[in-house]
Parts: C-alpha cells; structure tokens; sequence
C-alpha cells in the first residue's frame, strides 16, 4: 500500500535554530499534504495543507513565516521550523491522500519528535 | 464541545476480552476513519467508512450514519494492541476544505497479559 517516509523521526535542536522535517511518498504521487501539530495527550491539530507547486494554506493561529512548507514535487514535501523555541516543541506528522480524487484515503507518516532546548 | 468526540479516554483490558471504542460526531461527513497510532507516534489507518461496516482480522468497524455514531470492535485482544485509536471524520460536501480530517482526543488502551 501507499508509504509515507517521515525524516527525521526525532531531533533536538538549539533555541533560535531551523530544523526542516521532510515527508515523502514511496510509491504514490502525493498530490495533496497535510502537516499535523501534537502536544502530549492531544488530538493532532492540523496546521497548514499543501499542493504540489502552489503556496500552502495555512490554519488560523499558524504563523506561516515561522513554519515553512514547500511542496515542490509530488513526493516530497518539506516543513520547516524556523528560529526554534522551546514552545514549538512537539509531535510533528505528515499525512498524504494516497489518490488525487475520491475515494482517497490517508497515509501518515511516522512522525517527528522535535525538542528546542 | 468538540465536533469529534471518544468514549472511553482509557481503556484497560485483559487479554482475550472483547473491546468496543465508540466515537460520536456533530458534523456532516463524506467518510469515518479509524486510525491506531503506536507509542511511538506513528500512525496507521485502519478504516475508512461512509456506511454499514468493515471487518479487517479482529478489528470491526461500524457506522450509523442517522445517529452520527460509530465503533471500532476488538475481538479477542492481545498486549500488541495496546496503542491509541482515534476516530477522525473528513466533513462533506466533498468539495469543501481539501479533504483534511477533524480528529478525536483518541482512546488511550492498554491490554494486560
């Protein structure tokens, strides 16, 4: 079935710092990406989605200077946060529909565990 | 109150039992998902369902669409089930949002031996 790669799976990184989370799709072309936020004992909450080749939509509340979504290919999509603090430490996923058109599913990535210290 | 909601929060079983997960929901939707994500944080879909029901090994799945309500079955539970099960409802019309997802807090479970 469709496959998500999610890289890196955990990473801490210094307060002020950059640190980019790449998604791609194994075997499908994912034409459509999601990024997911989750604090501990939280459901995912959905920060911006993306479409290959075009600006991201951003959800209300996420600053999109700060994170930075690029999907310049319909395999890869990239997030990066950008001048880290210890409050964007979280649980960050990425979810692809697996077919352009109805009935897509999802597929998720395996996540990012980001730490700013 | 939350558009998504799951019943229980926490679940604790022994093995062999047989678990019910229920998820209600207050919006209309194209499609019911039944999603499992592992201590680790990786997720996996399970189901997806716009009516009647799925059955996939020991998982069931099931959904009334008139009330709204769905549940996710367990038979004959094992330890390696023990992770989160989260129910998350992408809303209609179809044409509407890009097809992101609404997700529930999850039902933390965990099986004992």
């Amino acid at each position: 079935g469709a496959v998500v790669s999610q890289h890196p799976s955990w990473v801490i990184c210094k307060s002020g710092t950059s640190v980019k989370i790449e998604c791609r799709s194994l075997d499908f072309q994912a034409t459509t990406m999601f990024w997911y936020r989750q604090f501990p004992k939280q459901s995912l909450m959905l920060m911006a989605t993306s479409n290959e080749g075009s600006k991201a939509t951003y959800e209300q509340g996420v600053e999109k200077d700060k994170f930075l979504i690029n999907h310049a290919s319909l395999t890869l999509s990239t997030l990066t946060v950008t001048s880290a603090h210890p409050e964007d430490s979280s649980f960050y996923i990425c979810s692809a529909r697996d077919l352009p058109e109805l009935p897509y599913g999802y597929t998720f990535g395996s996540g990012t565990r980001l730490t700013v210290v | 109150k939350n558009e998504v909601e799951q019943s229980p929060q926490n679940l604790t079983a022994q093995e062999g039992e047989f678990i019910t997960i229920n998820c209600s929901y207050s919006v209309g939707i194209s499609a019911l998902h039944w999603l499992q994500q592992h201590p680790g944080g990786g997720i996996v879909s399970l189901f997806m369902l716009s009516s009647g029901k799925k059955k996939h090994g020991r998982l069931i799945a099931t959904i009334n669409i008139q009330e709204k309500h769905s549940s996710l079955h367990i038979t004959a539970s094992h330890p390696r089930d023990s992770a989160v099960y989260i129910c998350a409802v992408r809303r209609a019309p179809y044409g509407g949002s890009q097809g992101n997802l609404i997700f529930g807090k999850g039902t933390k479970l965990s099986v004992k031996p």
